[in-house]
């Protein structure tokens, strides 16, 4: 069975610190890619940044890195500098590559306090 | 391109009502999926396509139906709507699977409410 679990329903983080959000999955496929989504208080989902399971490396979009624990199935996001405009849902989801389904944790809402 | 459309944005059923749900993609994708969000449950995975005339099932399937005539459109059928149906929904699309990146790109949403 494939799962992932948000441990943090809601966070706070004052404006300009870092912030990480947890996520760990469980999936028994050797090779998967990780993502990670934003959902703003309008409701659209913003692909933020992925990981492939075989990556050597850590994956970074911007302000956003993804820190990929494999051996702990663990894939936290850490957002730098954070901004008033990163409050908002953040979802992680998994693909194991055997199959077509993605797979959501619950979200965790971030709110940034100026 | 528009990227992925749904229609309607907004929709007030009473029990016992259908509808239909449509996605919409021009970027021509292969595959598509339905996913309803409920507070506290992430996405869940409604169903699936992977490709013009296929569909498959995804978590939580009971209660509605899907169709994948044309590679561009999914339609997501709810043939008695019951309250336990409310809910936001969301499309997904993408190209093509396989062992890299390819994120889903996601429709704007239909927020869906049975009385």
């Amino acid at each position: 069975a494939q799962k992932i679990t948000q441990t943090q329903p809601g966070m706070f983080v004052q404006e300009k610190e870092a912030v990480t959000l947890d996520c760990t999955y469980d999936t028994s496929d050797q090779s998967y890619g990780l993502f990670w989504y934003k959902q703003p208080s309008s409701g659209e989902m913003i692909f933020l940044i992925y990981q492939g399971s075989y990556d050597e490396q850590n994956a970074t979009e911007g302000r956003y890195s993804l820190n990929f624990q494999k051996a702990r199935k663990s894939a936290n996001l850490v957002i730098s500098a954070s901004q008033l405009g990163d409050s908002a849902m953040y979802f992680c989801a998994m693909r194991p590559f055997t199959g077509n389904q993605f797979y959501f944790g619950t979200g965790t809402s971030l709110t940034v306090i100026p | 391109n528009a990227g992925v459309t749904q229609t309607p944005k907004f929709r007030v059923l009473k029990t016992g009502q259908s509808m239909t749900l449509l996605c919409a993609q021009d970027m021509n994708h292969e595959y598509m999926y339905w996913y309803r969000q409920d507070p506290g449950m992430g996405l869940r995975l409604i169903h699936y396509s992977v490709g013009e005339g296929t569909t498959a099932k995804g978590e939580v399937p009971d209660g509605y139906n899907v169709s994948r005539l044309k590679k561009q459109n999914f339609l997501l059928g709810l043939e008695s709507a019951a309250p336990s149906q409310t809910s936001v929904y969301f499309c997904a699309s993408l190209p093509s699977l396989g062992q890299a990146r390819n994120e889903q790109f996601f429709g704007p949403g239909t927020r869906l409410t049975v009385l």
